[in-house]
């Protein structure tokens, strides 16, 4: 079992649609990384969030430390968020780094 | 400022070789930490320094291993090359403990 759980695994949306990624993890954690990559292997990384919820533009991440979730929203997409979103959480026991696979994002003109 | 450095970029090694992969972090950054990726396993984490120590060490084998020196500059190393080491090794850089700035990556391929 992966403890870090991501949906949807991919998704497709037209340009200016609200877009929503959940990240769900089974560890006690430290805190909760979402990054982005594009083609060509770059990553970003683009919050890091131990409570509450944090906004940079037109992204929004919000974390449930209760319920074990975050969520990562884009509004007003755009094609250039076309990349892979990576939900990583730092473990509070041990101190590893636990990564979902991804959810591959296409923005469509 | 100048990002975090991994050179070699890209890499063909094959089975049984070793190969050594650097990586210099943003200046003023004292954490380098490690990840592989790969299709079939995604991201996973290798290990961290701090000042020179290893912090943290994920779940690979021992031929896996790394080191950082004084000037925060990082190295990995793996030993005796499988098929499977074939991956995209990326580093990343903490100017504080969660902050997290990634390099290119080294494309290792072996053959």
């Amino acid at each position: 079992k992966n403890e870090v759980e991501q949906s949807p695994q991919n998704l497709t949306a037209q340009e200016g649609e609200f877009i929503t990624i959940n990240c769900s993890y089974s560890v006690g954690i430290s805190a909760l990384h979402w990054l982005q990559q594009h083609p060509g292997g770059g990553i970003v990384s683009l919050f890091m969030l131990s409570s509450g919820k944090k906004k940079h533009g037109r992204l929004i991440a919000t974390i449930n430390i209760q319920e074990k979730h975050s969520s990562l929203h884009i509004t007003a997409s755009h094609p250039r968020d076309s990349a892979v979103y990576i939900c990583a959480v730092r473990s509070n026991t041990g101190n590893q780094f636990y990564f979902g696979t991804g959810t591959s994002l296409t923005v469509i003109p | 400022k100048a990002g975090v450095t991994q050179t070699p970029r890209y890499l063909i090694k094959t089975r049984g070789q070793q190969v050594t992969l650097s990586c210099s972090p943003i200046s003023g950054h004292r954490s380098v930490s490690w990840y592989q990726q790969t299709p079939g396993q995604g991201l996973q984490f290798l290990f961290e320094y701090f000042s020179e120590t290893q912090r943290n060490k994920g779940n690979f084998p021992g031929r896996f291993s790394g080191r950082q020196f004084s000037n925060s500059r990082s190295e990995m190393n793996v030993s005796t090359l499988e098929l499977g080491d074939s991956a995209l090794y990326l580093c990343a850089s903490g100017g504080t403990v969660e902050t997290q700035y990634f390099g290119p990556g080294t494309r290792l391929l072996v053959l």
